[in-house]
């Protein structure tokens, strides 16, 4: 079992390029997150889908759209990256039974 | 606004000795509270969570923590670090039926020999 799956692991963007994180899971969950992880600041909830066909915003949705693309399938996309958008982005699903399952993460350079 | 906090940035302990990270939440209702745990370059691990009753939680690895309602609290406890510890932990806390896990800033923890 493959859990929660993100593409890439790695990735060095420049100024102005757009890229889409992928993220896809085997676990059968309604709910999918994607949250940032900075030094010092701990895991930011980016945007979020309650369910398939549903998307809301987090905590910093600013530069980010996503898109649920089956039940499976939570994309975040990038339209035009910043150095502020350097990070790791993690993704997630939950379940009422088993709770949160994270992806091993994809660590975004932007220069 | 619920927020998370982790006073301590960064904790070294001796190999053999008792932990304690500290977190203190801010919630207007009955919270539901976490432990991570992320060793490096890795995803985050659960420990632990407290959604109601004991206020006690047993959780991986030999951890516990105590929910203290009137402390606003939810600290993560250890009675002997082993090196294999050494790692950051985070304190979340699940907020907006459900839909919002909000985490504290980590505490890294070093485990000297």
């Amino acid at each position: 079992n493959a859990g929660v799956t993100q593409t890439p692991k790695f990735q060095v963007l420049k100024t102005g390029q757009s890229m889409t994180l992928q993220c896809a899971q085997d676990m059968n969950h309604n709910s999918m997150y994607w949250y940032r992880q900075d030094p010092g600041m701990g895991l930011r909830l980016i945007y979020y889908s309650a369910s398939e066909g549903t998307t809301d915003k987090g905590e910093v949705p600013n530069g980010y759209n996503v898109s649920r693309l089956n039940k499976r399938e939570f994309s975040l996309r990038l339209e035009s990256a910043a150095p502020s958008q350097t990070s790791v982005y993690f993704c997630a699903t939950r379940s009422a039974a088993e709770g949160y399952t994270f992806g091993s993460g994809t660590r975004l350079t932007v220069v | 606004a619920q927020s998370v906090t982790q006073p301590d940035i960064h904790i070294t302990v001796s190999e053999g000795a008792s932990l304690e990270l500290r977190c203190n939440y801010s919630y207007g209702a009955t919270p539901y509270l976490f432990w991570y745990v992320q060793s490096p370059g890795q995803g985050l691990q659960l420990l632990l969570k407290y959604f109601s009753g004991d206020t006690l939680v047993q959780g991986i690895k030999g951890f516990e923590a105590e929910f203290k309602r009137s402390q606003s609290s939810f600290n993560l406890r250890k009675p002997s670090v082993h090196w294999s510890d050494a790692a950051e932990y985070f304190c979340a806390v699940l907020t907006n039926a459900g839909n919002m896990l909000t985490f504290g800033g980590g505490t890294r923890l070093m485990v000297k020999p």
